[in-house]
């Protein structure tokens, strides 16, 4: 079955950049829509942005200044870089896959999550 | 972006009740519009996507409706394991982007 676990530093501090990696097993990683979305406590979801297997990418307008992310075919991995960080990018980040429902893509595998903590 | 506003941002319902959940979109979404379940410490759930496509293994009682800009989520006999946080999202145009999300809880 297929399966996405994040990994990366837990804590992190101000100013400083937030690295995360997802790791794809049991599916393949082409043709899909690999995303980040994080939830800040006590507030909703937020997509990060995408990278497709192609190596295009989709980032956010909210981050986009300060996002990069990249995509490892080979290893099955995919990476999210967000520079300059606040206690504001403190969350659950989650990697997810966007596959295509019909009518648009939708997140139909998701990570576990991992907690990030921005403090110094 | 499209703003996607969901109501009621929570709700306390018994076992068997019939639960609807609202999600407004400040545009049309086209059915790109796709429900979420997320149970606290556990990776957020597909339930339905396009609007009303309900994903395998997904319990019969839930369904989605809706055109648009208006649709609903509904569960029809509520279980205790539905205890969770229900959020609408929309991928007709980017930054796709989720609703605030709504709590439901059993009485």
């Amino acid at each position: 079955q297929v399966q996405l676990q994040e990994s990366g530093a837990g804590l992190v501090k101000p100013s400083e950049t937030l690295s995360l990696t997802c790791s794809l097993s049991g599916g393949s990683i082409s043709n899909y829509y690999w995303s980040w979305i994080r939830l800040p406590p006590g507030k909703g979801l937020e997509w990060i942005g995408y990278i497709h297997d192609s190596g295009s990418t989709n980032y956010n307008p909210s981050l986009k200044t300060r996002v990069t992310m990249s995509i490892d075919t080979p290893k099955n991995q995919f990476s999210l870089e967000v520079r300059s960080v606040t206690p504001a990018d403190t969350a659950v980040y989650y990697c997810a896959r966007g596959a295509s429902s019909g009518r648009g893509i939708a997140f139909d595998i998701w990570g576990q999550g991992t907690t990030v903590t921005i403090f110094s | 972006d499209i703003q996607m506003t969901q109501s009621p941002s929570s709700l306390s319902a018994s076992v068997g009740d019939r639960v609807t959940i609202t999600c407004r979109a400040s545009q049309s979404a086209t059915s790109y519009l796709h429900w979420y379940q997320h149970e606290p410490g556990k990776a957020p759930k597909l339930l339905i996507s396009a609007a009303s496509n309900l994903q395998s293994g997904v319990p019969s009682r839930f369904s989605g409706s809706g055109s648009g800009t208006d649709y609903t989520l509904t569960i029809s006999g509520l279980q205790p394991e539905d205890t969770a946080t229900y959020y609408c999202q929309q991928s007709y145009g980017t930054p796709w982007t989720f609703g605030q999300g709504t709590k439901v809880e059993i009485k």
